[in-house]
């Protein structure tokens, strides 16, 4: 199985301040032969389902706000957010879709300083 | 615009067998080529991916379930399905379900249900 960590466990962040969140595969998600690395970021807030924030490393899903960026690539990534909101506190969520099964990491909490 | 629904019995006692249902509205569950998926999460804790089915009927399940999973479709329901069996304590968890983006095997996943907790208790 293809082991996600992330870093930090959770962080707490000024409003309108950068917020980052670290994540890394225990293998490489990237398929060489369409250069994509198979890896998805969720926002989880309390008693909601996660939803799909980026795909594909660093693609948004439709509607998510810009202030939402993911980065990296073959096993390390990183999930930005560039000027914390609100709205924004929540848990986050790396996964692998690479290959079955499918893994998450043990998720980041974001909070307001 | 897709919704599912996940429902079930709100309780179930140790030994005995889980059994979900997720209803899909807003679509059809065969009209496309798409793959169906359960995914749980105890109470505080992390997400589990439990296993996959494809409108065909095709599965594939965690390896750390799959002597205890099964997961079905059931067409002119429009619904799929979730049966674990010999349930502990350690079952008891949000049971949730979605749908692998763009009808792809290797996809994150989208349009998820709000979750049914289910507690595993005698």
């Amino acid at each position: 199985d293809i082991v996600m960590t992330q870093s930090p466990d959770s962080l707490a962040v000024s409003l309108g301040e950068r917020a980052s969140i670290n994540c890394k595969s225990s293998h490489s998600i990237l398929y060489s032969s369409n250069n994509r690395n198979y890896l998805g970021w969720y926002q989880q807030k309390p008693g909601q389902p996660p939803k799909l924030l980026i795909y594909w490393a660093s693609t948004r899903e439709s509607g998510v706000p810009d202030r939402f960026s993911g980065s990296g690539s073959g096993t390390d990534f990183t999930l930005t957010i560039s000027s914390l909101q609100a709205e924004d506190v929540a848990i986050y969520y790396c996964q692998q879709y690479y290959n079955a099964p499918f893994t998450f990491g043990p998720g980041t909490k974001v909070d307001i300083k | 615009q897709l919704q599912l629904q996940e429902s079930g019995p709100g309780l179930v006692k140790p030994s005995e067998t889980l059994s979900l249902s997720c209803t899909v509205s807003g679509g059809s569950i065969s009209s496309s080529s798409s793959y169906w998926v359960w995914i749980r999460q105890p109470p505080g804790k992390g997400l589990e991916w439990i296993g996959t089915i494809h409108s065909g009927g095709s599965t594939s399940y965690n390896p750390s379930l799959t002597s205890r999973v099964t997961v079905s479709v059931d067409t002119s329901k429009n619904q799929f399905s979730l049966k674990l069996n010999s349930v502990t304590a350690a079952d008891t968890a949000v049971y949730y379900c979605a749908r692998h983006v763009d009808q792809q095997w290797l996809a994150p996943f989208d349009n998820w249900g709000q979750g049914t907790l289910v507690p595993v208790s005698s």
